[in-house]
């Protein structure tokens, strides 16, 4: 179980283009999902917490006009990163919440590598 | 807010060795940490979390230990082998009224040698 799946899982697109990067939670519904973006050999950094129904939260620094989020439903989220750029290239990793063992645990997707020329 | 050191950055071991890594962390009202593996490419995957009601858990060769009152937690392999060399993160939650959100720490690459 808590499986999370994202599409696509690669994309390359020209310098101006919008892209959308889909989460889904197969087998669990999540309220809950939230945003990463990992560079070359670094860690993961937090982006925005996906909220079903309800309007993203941003972390310091992120542009929520640049990156777009729906939490459409219980089981899917989108990012779309709006007129991408060369420094938006980076490894996009969504995470989905699931209640289990008296707690909520954090499950990855297997991540999106986003390229722009 | 939340902040997560990690140490050391990469780690060499000879299989069948011992590995530990060490996380601190800085705010008090944290209650979860989990750690990941994440092997290059791919997504990072849960290997053992602890919650602040607990000092130690285990499960097979992973162990995680947490001090709460020095705020730092510790995740151990023993016998290491191959499979195991990957990038292991570990995080924290950050404190009461926020939604589960982590903080990771910056990163263990570990190898281990045959």
């Amino acid at each position: 179980g808590a499986v999370v799946s994202q599409h696509p899982s690669w994309v390359i697109c020209k310098s101006g283009t919008s892209v959308k990067i889909e989460c889904r939670s197969l087998d669990f519904q999540a309220t809950t999902m939230f945003w990463y973006r990992q560079f070359p050999k670094q860690s993961l950094m937090l982006m925005a917490t996906s909220n079903e129904g309800s309007k993203a939260t941003y972390e310091q620094g992120v542009e929520k006009d640049k990156f777009l989020i729906n939490h459409a439903s219980l089981t899917l989220s989108t990012l779309t990163v709006t007129s991408a750029h060369p420094e938006d290239s980076s490894f996009y990793i969504c995470s989905a919440l699931r209640l289990a063992g008296g707690g909520e645990t954090q499950y990855f997707g297997p991540g999106t590598r986003l390229l722009v020329l | 807010g939340e902040n997560v050191e990690q140490h050391p950055s990469t780690l060499s071991v000879q299989e069948g060795d011992s590995a530990v890594i060490k996380c601190t962390y800085s705010d008090s009202a944290s209650n979860y940490f989990p750690w990941y593996k994440q092997e290059l490419g791919k997504r990072p995957q849960l290997i053992i979390d602890i919650r602040s009601n607990v000092g130690e858990k285990k499960d097979q060769r992973i162990a995680v230990t947490l001090n709460k009152t020095a705020k730092h937690f510790s995740l151990h392999i023993t016998e290491t082998q191959p499979e195991d060399s990957a990038v292991y993160f570990c995080a924290a939650s950050e404190g009461i009224g926020n939604t589960d959100k982590l903080i990771f720490g910056t990163g263990t690459r570990l190898q281990v040698f045959p």
